[in-house]
């Protein structure tokens, strides 16, 4: 089945605690990226990548760093992790025609505390 | 800068037709497209507009007119499950690639 996979689904975490939250694909996708949803803000995009070793900032990328050494994968990390991360957070993958669209993984939802 | 407004919430009765709008503003625009969310769910995919016109797909059509960077979704005879939160979503080529999501409009569809 053709899908993003995001783990963990729920995660509560200390305010300075480094985390990752990863993001598979099997679709072969060569663009990825994350969002950040909150209420009333829609999603907003944190950082995308449109092939191996190419990643770029979106409009919320303070705080955040990525990497893409696999086509695959596409892992967030949050290295010190404040209260102001607290969100649901989205990978999503597509192809590079924009045509079919992202499919977007189930979601994390981040509690730093 | 980007954005892109649509109204916050719609209300419909069940079977009938519905017009979603949105507006966007952005220097290089490459495509408008619309996702669906229900309620604890993730977006999924519903259509995209390159070019100006009506796309049909089933029960959901989108309209692009680029001169007015204006676009809409239009969901006819409309279903209790219809009830979600409905999102345009604008691909930038300005300094990247970025794509960029409207706040998002909650649709009620009452019996």
């Amino acid at each position: 089945e053709a899908q993003v996979t995001q783990n963990p689904r729920y995660l509560i975490t200390v305010t300075g605690k480094k985390l990752t939250v990863t993001c598979s694909q099997n679709m072969n996708h060569e663009y990825m990226s994350w969002y950040r949803q909150d209420p009333g803000l829609g999603l907003r995009q944190i950082y995308y990548s449109m092939n191996v070793e190419v990643t770029d900032k979106g409009d919320v990328p303070e705080g955040y760093k990525v990497s893409r050494k696999e086509k695959r994968n596409f892992p967030l990390i949050l290295e010190s992790p404040s209260p102001n991360q607290t969100s649901l957070y989205f990978c999503a993958s597509s192809s590079l025609d924009t045509t079919y669209g992202y499919t977007f993984g189930s979601g994390t939802r981040l509690t730093v505390v | 800068g980007q954005s892109l407004e649509q109204p916050s919430e719609v209300t419909a009765v069940e079977g009938a037709i519905v017009q979603i709008n949105c507006t966007y503003q952005t220097s290089g625009f490459y495509g408008l497209s619309w996702y669906q969310q229900h309620d604890g769910g993730a977006p999924t995919f519903l259509s995209y507009n390159a070019l100006d016109g009506l796309e049909e797909t089933g029960r959901f059509s989108s309209f692009l007119s680029r001169s007015d960077s204006y676009g809409y979704l239009l969901l006819q005879e409309l279903q209790m499950k219809d009830s979600a939160s409905y999102f345009c979503a604008v691909r930038d080529r300005t300094g990247g690639f970025k794509t960029i999501f409207g706040a998002g409009t909650r649709l009620f569809v009452k019996a």
